[in-house]
């Protein structure tokens, strides 16, 4: 079964930082790419980071561009967020989300995590 | 203020028709699939309908995706009471680099 689990979300004070772990099972994570996507109380889903299969490429949302930091680790099945600098409205659900792509190279994100949450507060 | 406009909310009864609008710009929708996710309560979001108008596996023909121009919209017939929860639009934007979103759309089956 392919699965993703996400771990690592707290409660932390602005200014703080925290580490985001994604665990991944049943499929070849090297041969996807791989997202993170957060969800603010109340909000809608914004989409965060974006990280190539080999890790060579990655872009960010401007929101948070400067402050936090993608990775993976194909040789564990693994993804992460590091996120420094954080604030208050850094707090959501953030879900891990595998891409896939069709024939004419058109993504969407087919797995998605259960989430963590993140709270940034004082 | 999201980059894909959605409205906020949506309605109807058992067994109606129910259509849900996604409006973009030609840097997104106006140059890529649109993707529709589907998010209830208390589970992970969903992919409904990708590239634009084709369901996965499991997902019931009930769902159907169209787009024209900048625009793109979501349908669903047939609804029942499950299908109550968010909806989200999202494309590819090739002026930002970025995932876009739409704000979402709360249906409620009355």
């Amino acid at each position: 079964e392919v699965q993703l689990v996400e771990s690592g979300g707290d409660l932390v004070q602005p200014g703080g930082s925290l580490r985001l772990s994604c665990a991944t099972s049943g499929f070849s994570f090297s041969s996807y790419e791989m997202h993170w996507v957060r969800q603010a109380p109340v909000k809608g889903l914004e989409w965060v980071t974006h990280i190539t299969s080999s890790g060579s490429t990655i872009y960010y949302a401007d929101s948070v561009k400067g402050r936090f930091t993608i990775s993976r680790d194909n040789a564990k099945n693994s993804l992460f967020l590091q996120m420094n600098s954080l604030r208050v409205e850094d707090t959501a659900v953030y879900y891990c989300a595998r891409e896939v792509r069709d024939s004419r190279r058109f993504g969407n994100f087919d797995i998605w995590g259960q989430g963590t949450m993140v709270t940034v507060s004082s | 203020q999201s980059v894909l406009t959605q409205p906020p909310s949506a309605s109807g009864t058992p067994g109606q028709r129910v259509t849900i609008s996604c409006s973009g710009s030609s840097s997104n929708i106006g140059r890529s699939a649109v993707n529709w996710y589907q998010h209830l309560p208390r589970t992970a979001p969903k992919v409904l309908i990708f590239s634009t108008d084709q369901r996965p596996s499991g997902v019931p023909d009930r769902f159907s995706g169209s787009k024209s121009g900048t625009s793109a919209s979501l349908a669903i017939s047939g609804l029942q009471s499950e299908d109550e929860g968010n909806y989200y639009c999202s494309a590819w934007d090739d002026s930002l680099n970025a995932w876009v979103f739409g704000g979402g759309t709360k249906l409620t089956v009355l």
